[in-house]
């Protein structure tokens, strides 16, 4: 079946490591995103990427880092410098950017 | 920055009632989107809008786009226990997607 894949759907890490959350795709969508959700918010973007070997810091892009060596993988990267990582990450791709987008089932990080 | 304005931010409904949600936005959006988030998932996609003025239905959804282009609404009809959860509009951007906070809503006793 074609969909977005996040893994693993819990993290536990302890405080100062780095940490990669894993989103795999199979739409063979151009664009893919990753986003933050702290409890009872909205969905803030980290990074973006339209096309592969490309992409764009969203609003909060501190503290993390991306890649996107092929088209459906965007791995998201943790660093020790993300002063407050615990949260829901959710990762999305779309046909092309700004198109409707589809979530993968999200990986809760916690920091310990 | 674009900012979308959802309301209200959470409902408390009796099953059976019918509700009501909006997006506004001071931007112009080629595309508004509605999903659904359930506790601990991924939001999932129930409408897309394309043109202004469109209404658009998805069983006892219907969400219209505004004539304006700067504003959309949610309609669900006659609730039911698994409607809960969060709902979030977002619009299109120079390649983007533009989130609303989310409206979340709740089923009373």
């Amino acid at each position: 079946d074609g969909g977005i894949t996040q893994s693993p759907k819990y993290l536990f890490r302890k405080e100062g490591q780095n940490v990669t959350l894993s989103c795999e795709q199979n739409l063979n969508h151009d664009a893919m995103y990753w986003y933050r959700q702290d409890p009872g918010q909205g969905l803030r973007l980290i990074y973006y990427s339209q096309i592969v070997n490309d992409f764009q810091k969203g609003d909060i892009a501190e503290g993390y880092s991306v890649s996107r060596e092929k088209k459906e993988s965007f791995p998201l990267t943790v660093t020790s410098a993300q002063k407050n990582p615990t949260a829901f990450y959710l990762c999305a791709s779309s046909p092309r950017g700004g198109a409707e987008a589809f979530f993968g089932q999200g990986t809760r990080l916690t920091v310990v | 920055g674009q900012q979308l304005n959802q309301s209200p931010q959470s409902m408390f409904i009796q099953e059976g009632e019918d509700v009501s949600m909006n997006c506004t936005s001071s931007s112009i959006f080629n595309t508004w989107l509605w999903y659904k988030q359930d506790p601990g998932e991924g939001p999932v996609l129930l409408i897309a809008l394309y043109k202004a003025g469109e209404l658009t239905s998805n069983g006892r959804l219907t969400a219209q786009f505004g004539i304006t282009r700067k504003d959309s609404f949610l309609n669900i009809s006659a609730s039911i226990p698994s409607d809960v959860g969060i709902y979030f509009c977002a619009g299109d951007s120079n390649y983007q997607l533009i989130w609303g906070a989310g409206t979340k809503l709740i089923i009373k006793p």
